[in-house]
């Protein structure tokens, strides 16, 4: 069975500072990858994805993503948040093998700081 | 279009009630699914279903039943409820699950609070 971790449970930032979530999955099989965002009250949005191709997947609102096949991580990163993006972030991966079910790690929530 | 939506937003129930949660899509997708989110632990998927008349079992399935009746609606069965069953619970669709597309995104409702007592 695949497992999604998230290394941080919670990351407190500085507005315009960089951010980094990271996101290492188990599986070893081909995977699509992805990337949600929770604001409070609200249900999940995709921020970006990774299907194939290449390894730096830019998404919404300024962020974007590296695929490390050898590392099987899935990083996310922002170089410059703004308070708006206080949320949670989940980091998810697709069993390609049945039915496109998504394994979610715990998420990370990301505290924007003034 | 509204994309999914789920009915009721809220509820608490006490021990033993029963209750169905109703989510709808109107993208015409084949694939939708139920989870449950709880602190620090994601979202777990519950049941999930491939096509109209067909469901399936995920991670968490005891207590809870699923029906597919109707392409666009996918309800969620509580026939006991527990304490251990409170959570937030999302319905979600996507278009096909295996092929190699960018229509394997699935796409979220807002969400269910429910509260057992």
């Amino acid at each position: 069975a695949q497992s999604v971790t998230q290394l941080d449970s919670q990351v407190p930032v500085f507005e315009e500072a960089p951010v980094e979530l990271r996101c290492n999955y188990s599986s070893s099989v081909s995977v699509y990858l992805f990337w949600y965002v929770q604001y409070p009250n609200q249900g999940l949005q995709l921020l970006l994805k990774y299907l194939s191709g290449s390894t730096l997947v830019k998404g919404i609102n300024g962020f974007e993503a590296e695929f490390n096949k050898s590392q099987t991580s899935f990083h996310l990163r922002k170089p410059s948040v703004h308070i708006s993006d206080t949320a949670e972030y989940f980091c998810a991966v697709s069993d390609r093998a049945a039915g496109n079910k998504l394994t979610f790690g715990g998420g990370t929530r990301v505290l924007v700081k003034p | 279009n509204a994309g999914v939506t789920q009915t009721p937003k809220f509820r608490v129930l006490k021990t033993g009630q029963s209750m169905t949660l109703l989510c709808a899509q109107d993208m015409n997708h084949e694939y939708m699914y139920w989870y449950r989110q709880d602190p620090g632990m994601g979202l777990r998927l519950i049941h999930y279903s491939v096509g109209e008349g067909t469901t399936a079992k995920g991670e968490v399935p005891d207590g809870y039943n699923v029906s597919r009746l109707k392409k666009q609606n996918f309800l969620l069965g509580l026939e006991s409820a527990a304490p251990s069953q409170t959570s937030v619970y999302f319905c979600a669709s996507s278009y096909l699950g295996l092929e190699l597309s960018p229509r394997n995104e699935q796409f979220f409702g807002p969400g269910t609070r429910l509260t057992v007592l």
